[in-house]
């Protein structure tokens, strides 16, 4: 099984600011990652697949990159709506595979 | 944009079986992959597994043996079915649609406890 490390766990940002999430898978898997933002007592909300491309209706302050065993999610113009816990998942080979998630919070 | 909602009971007896519906709106059932996703309290997504409108699965091997995913496109419809639970299977079921979900129905919460 591909296991997904994601980090930081934690992030603590201020409004305004850009930070980057990380993700790292135990093996290859192409460009087949996904990106999903989850806020407290909701369903997780899809930003990215394919590690760079946006899913319809996802602003563009949202960008993915890398390939192989390397991503990042990088969220530029930090507003108070983007403080939440985001998921990369794998969905090259089977099990799909999410990372532990990476709570970001308001500094 | 399509919908999706769960429906099934929110509390499963420990041995007995799991049982959740998706009904799918605002769009046909008939393409696309559909999903399965759960999320213990405090923790984790975990994929379950997913069935083509044709029919075809793959599921998780850690559930392999306990769970059923299955489809009715004349109700534009799929379930899941998780045999034997005990208290680790308490958490929040979605469904989603496609490899990518990038649409999730708002998630349902099973308890198992007697």
């Amino acid at each position: 099984d591909i296991q997904m490390t994601q980090s930081p766990s934690s992030l603590s940002a201020s409004v305004g600011d850009r930070v980057t999430i990380t993700c790292r898978a135990s093996q290859g898997i192409s460009n087949y990652l996904a990106w999903f933002q989850q806020k407290p007592g909701k369903a997780p909300k899809s930003l990215i697949y394919a590690a760079s491309s946006l899913q319809s209706g996802v602003p563009s302050k949202f960008s993915g990159s890398g390939s192989g065993t390397d991503f990042t999610l990088t969220i530029s113009s930090l507003q108070p709506e983007d403080f939440a816990t985001y998921y990369c998942q794998q969905y090259n080979s089977y099990p799909y595979s999410f990372g532990q998630g990476t709570k970001l919070e308001i500094k | 944009q399509v919908q999706l909602q769960e429906s099934g009971p929110g509390l499963v007896k420990p041995s007995e079986t799991l049982s959740l519906t998706c009904t799918v709106s605002g769009g046909s059932i008939s393409s696309y992959y559909w999903s399965w996703i759960r999320q213990p309290p405090g923790k984790g997504l975990e994929w379950i597994g997913y069935i083509y409108y044709s029919g075809s699965t793959n599921y998780n091997p850690s559930l392999k043996s306990r769970v059923t995913i299955s489809v009715d496109t004349s109700k534009n419809q799929f379930s899941l079915k998780l045999s034997s639970v005990t208290a680790a299977d308490t958490a929040v079921y979605y469904c989603a649609r496609g490899i990518t979900m990038p649409d999730w129905g708002q998630g349902t919460l099973v308890t198992v406890s007697s």
